[in-house]
């Protein structure tokens, strides 16, 4: 298995405070991904990297912010968590960050905002 | 815009029987098309994929999928079904390009569940 570990595993928290998730891999790949999944949605890009502090936006970016000062780490913030942002979250890694390539994903992040 | 479709949310099969999970993909030119699996509480796992050539592709745990361009679809098959195999599984579609980021659209996912 790809070395792709997240964290917390899960997170009960209350709206209006800030919330950060931490992915974490050993695989030195370049691309690195935040995805959440909703049941009928499957799972939706929120932000992506493609190498140390170079990020951008994917299809469902509002309200979430992403950091990335070292290869290993991702991190996802959300400012000010609201109950919409309840989920489960997914990082995943890549090594080449095309669309011909193989996603490699974490165990997950179960989010429960109140 | 590329999407993906997966038409049966829900699929319950007999260990042993044969199974096709569906999969339309909306996108202008060749796609890129994967099969993840994902168990109950675990990431997404790759099955198989397909770029180019032979449009039958052979991918792990016995599965395979044939690519018809015709009917914009990439439907998965295994011809024996295991009691392991109960799991949600998505369709994905990804751009092509080598120069940069192409975003990878996953479908809304079906489950299988597996009669004994």
């Amino acid at each position: 298995d790809a070395g792709i570990t997240q964290s917390p595993r899960h997170k009960v928290t209350e709206t209006g405070t800030p919330v950060t998730l931490r992915c974490h891999q050993t695989e030195n790949h370049r691309y690195m991904y935040w995805y959440r999944q909703d049941p009928g949605h499957g799972l939706r890009l929120i932000h992506y990297s493609y190498g140390v502090k170079d990020t951008d936006k994917g299809e469902v970016s509002d309200g979430y912010s992403v950091s990335r000062s070292k290869t290993e780490d991702f991190l996802l913030t959300l400012e000010s968590a609201t109950s919409s942002q309840t989920s489960v979250y997914f990082c995943a890694i890549s090594g080449l960050g095309t669309g011909d390539n193989e996603q490699f994903f974490g165990p997950g992040t179960r989010l429960t905002v109140l | 815009a590329q999407s993906v479709t997966q038409p049966d949310i829900h699929i319950t099969v007999s260990e042993g029987a044969s199974l096709e999970l569906r999969c339309n993909y909306s996108y202008g030119a060749t796609p890129y098309l994967f099969w993840y699996v994902q168990s109950p509480g675990q990431g997404l796992q790759l099955l198989l994929k397909y770029f180019s050539g032979d449009t039958l592709v052979q991918g792990i745990k016995g599965f395979e999928a044939e690519f018809k361009r015709s009917q914009s679809s990439f439907n998965l098959r295994k011809p024996s079904v295991h009691w392991s195999d109960a799991a949600e599984y998505f369709c994905a579609v990804g751009a092509g390009g080598k120069t940069s980021y192409d975003k990878v659209i996953f479908g809304p996912g079906t489950s299988l569940s597996v009669i004994p």
